[in-house]
Formats: structure tokens, C-alpha cells, sequence
């Protein structure tokens, strides 16, 4: 079965202040890792997919990266607008997604 | 584009009472899905659908309903209420199943 996990449950920085939080995924035969922002109340947003080991992407103040085991999401120099919950999500051979619980940042100035 | 749109926002509903959430995409997405959303447990699905007149449950289907009859267009119908179905439900778009998935805004749902 395809897991994910998302470590912090909660991470709270001053502005500025960089970071980058983790997502550890098992799956059986990956076709994409995604990373999604979800606001108070609001849908999650669709930030980045990731297709294979080593790839990055990146963002203004946000980069993903994918290893064989995990993604992290780092973000530099953090404003408080970047304050929301980001979600990791993975798909497999058996076309599932399968989401993390998140982990809720705020970045207070 | 509209993208992926989701009606109603809000709804309160008394056990027993059935009702249909509504979603519709204008991105001519074959891949449709249903999510819930509660504290601590991430997103699940509920039911999908690969395109117009197929559907199928994801793993959390009992007490809902789904059918396609248009491309754009997968509405969610809870038959009868149960305070366990209180919860936030989103619905998706995709190309393809395997592809990235785009939200709408979600509906807050409370069933008393």
C-alpha cells in the first residue's frame, strides 16, 4: 500500500527565516510526487510535480526536490504570505493518489 | 477558464436528509474525482471517474453516489446523511488519472 508521510506536523518561522520540510514515500513503481498549497478554508493549490529522482523544480521563494525516498520543499527567505499548509501527494503503477497529512507553516514577520 | 467549480460552499443537513453536491470543470478533463477532507487524515477518495459514463469507488465510497453523464460535469449525491459524513469535500480534474489533479474550492459540509 502507498504511504505518505509529512514531517513537520507544524513548523513556525520568522520572515526570512529558511527552511525546508520533508515528505517520505513509499510506493510501488512512482509516476509523480506532487506538492500542493492548501489555504484556511480554500482548495489545495497546485504547486509542483516531480517525475524521477534528482529532478527539481522551483518557484520564487519555493524548490522542490525528489530522491528515491523523499521530496523536500524548501523555502528561502519565507514572507508571511507563504503561511499555509503544503500537501505532498504520490502516484504509483496503480494510478492512485495517495496524500500526506500536510504540514502547517506559519511565518510570522 | 473557470477551472474546477464547486456548489453549494456551505450546507447543513439533518441525519437522514439526502442531497447532491454539485461539480462541474471547463478544461475538458476525462479524469473526475471526489475527495473528503477531515483533521489528521488527509485527503481520500471517494469515488472517480475516467470519463463520461464510467465511475468507479475509491476507498471511502459507502453512503455516496456518484454518476457522468457530460465531460464536464460529476456531481456527489449523499443518500441519506450521517454525522460521520461531516466534513469538507473536494472535487478534481485531471487529463488523465495519472496526471496532476486540480482542485475546486470545496464544500464545508455538517451533518446534525
Amino acid at each position: 500500500e502507498d504511504q505518505v508521510t509529512q514531517s513537520p506536523e507544524a513548523l513556525r518561522l520568522q520572515e526570512g527565516e529558511s527552511s525546508s520540510l520533508n515528505c517520505s514515500y513509499t510506493v510501488s513503481g512512482l509516476r509523480g510526487l506532487f506538492w500542493y498549497r492548501q489555504d484556511p478554508g480554500k482548495g489545495p493549490e497546485f504547486l509542483f510535480t516531480l517525475y524521477s529522482a534528482g529532478e527539481e523544480k522551483e518557484k520564487e521563494r519555493l524548490k522542490a526536490t525528489l530522491t528515491k525516498k523523499e521530496s523536500f520543499l524548501h523555502i528561502t527567505a519565507p514572507k508571511p504570505e507563504d503561511s499555509a499548509t503544503y500537501l505532498c501527494a504520490v502516484i504509483g503503477t496503480a494510478s492512485k493518489l495517495t496524500f500526506g497529512t500536510g504540514t502547517r507553516l506559519q511565518v510570522t514577520l | 477558464n473557470a477551472g474546477v467549480t464547486q456548489t453549494p460552499k456551505f450546507q447543513v443537513l439533518k441525519t437522514g436528509q439526502s442531497m447532491t453536491l454539485q461539480c462541474a470543470q471547463d478544461m475538458n478533463h476525462e479524469y473526475m474525482s471526489w475527495y473528503r477532507q477531515d483533521p489528521g487524515m488527509g485527503l481520500r477518495l471517494i469515488h472517480y471517474s475516467v470519463g463520461a459514463g464510467i465511475t468507479d469507488q475509491g476507498e471511502v465510497p459507502n453512503g455516496y453516489n456518484v454518476s457522468r453523464s457530460t465531460t464536464e460535469d460529476f456531481p456527489l449525491r449523499l443518500l441519506s446523511a450521517a454525522p460521520s459524513q461531516t466534513s469538507v469535500y473536494f472535487c478534481a480534474s485531471s487529463r488523465i488519472r495519472a496526471d496532476t489533479q486540480y482542485f475546486g474550492p470545496g464544500t464545508r459540509l455538517t451533518v446534525l
